[in-house]
C-alpha cells in the first residue's frame, strides 16, 4: 500500500543553496504537516495545509522558509539561502481528517545537511 | 518552550518484562496524546492515544495511561519483546492542528 514518500531521501546543499524537499501523502487525505526534527530531539510542527490552504505556518522558523500545495496533494517545502542550522531530518505527515486526528502517517523524512 | 518532556533518554529492560515509557506536558489545554514508535531511517509510526476524556487506553501489549491532573502520561509494554526496541516519542495536542513532540526515549529489550 502507499504511504507516504518523500524526496530526495538525502540532501547535501552548500550553505547559501536554496532547497525544495517533496512530500507524497497518502491519497485522499486532506491534511498535510511538515515537522523538522534536530539531531536528539522530536519533530518540531513547521506548517499544516488543509487541502491546498495554508492554515497555520507559525512554526516556519524563518522567512527563508516556504511551503505550498497547490493542488491539495503533493507538497514542496522550499528552503531560501540554506544555513548550517537548518540541518535536521524534515518529516511530512498526513491525515484522512482535517483535525489530523486520531494519527498522522509520516514518511520516511528528508536529511538535509548543510556544509 | 518544551511543552512535552520526556525526561528519560533511555530505557532497557529485559524481554518478558514490563517497560514503562514516561512524559510529562506543560500546557493544559492539550486534550489528545499520542505514542509513536520510530525505527532508524523511518519515519515515526503511530502506536496508541488516548484522549483526555479518558486515563486508559489499551490496545494488545500497549496501554497508556493519562494522569490528568498531575500533566502525565505513560505508556506501558507488556511482555516487551526485542521487537519492540525503538525510540518512542510521546506527543500532544489541542484544538489547533499543531502536534508538539518529546524528544524521545530510546527503549532497548535485550533477549
Amino acid at each position: 500500500g502507499a504511504g507516504v514518500s518523500q524526496s530526495p531521501r538525502y540532501k547535501v546543499a552548500k550553505r547559501g543553496q536554496d532547497v525544495a524537499l517533496r512530500c507524497d501523502p497518502i491519497s485522499g487525505h486532506v491534511s498535510l504537516f511538515w515537522y523538522q526534527q534536530a539531531l536528539g530531539q522530536g519533530p518540531e510542527f513547521l506548517t499544516y495545509f488543509q487541502n491546498e490552504a495554508q492554515l497555520d505556518k507559525s512554526g516556519l522558523p524563518s522567512d527563508r522558509f516556504f511551503a505550498e500545495r497547490p493542488e491539495g496533494s503533493v507538497s514542496t517545502l522550499k528552503i531560501q539561502r540554506t544555513q548550517q542550522e537548518d540541518s535536521a531530518v524534515y518529516l511530512c505527515a498526513s491525515s484522512s481528517d482535517p483535525s489530523g486526528r486520531p494519527e498522522q502517517f509520516f514518511g520516511p523524512g528528508t536529511r538535509l545537511t548543510v556544509l | 518552550d518544551q511543552q512535552v518532556k520526556q525526561n528519560s533518554p533511555s530505557l532497557s529492560v529485559q524481554e518478558g518484562r514490563i517497560s514503562i515509557l514516561n512524559c510529562d506536558y506543560t500546557n493544559s489545554m492539550f486534550d489528545y496524546f499520542l505514542w509513536y514508535k520510530k525505527y532508524p531511517a523511518e519515519g515515526p509510526t503511530f502506536l496508541i492515544s488516548i484522549s483526555s476524556i479518558k486515563d486508559k487506553n489499551e490496545d494488545g501489549r500497549f496501554t497508556v495511561f493519562l494522569n490528568k491532573s498531575a500533566k502525565h502520561l505513560s505508556l506501558h509494554i507488556v511482555p516487551s519483546q526485542p521487537g519492540d526496541s525503538a525510540v518512542y516519542f510521546c506527543a500532544a495536542s489541542g484544538n489547533n492542528n499543531d502536534m508538539r513532540f518529546g524528544a524521545g526515549t530510546r527503549l532497548t529489550v535485550k533477549p
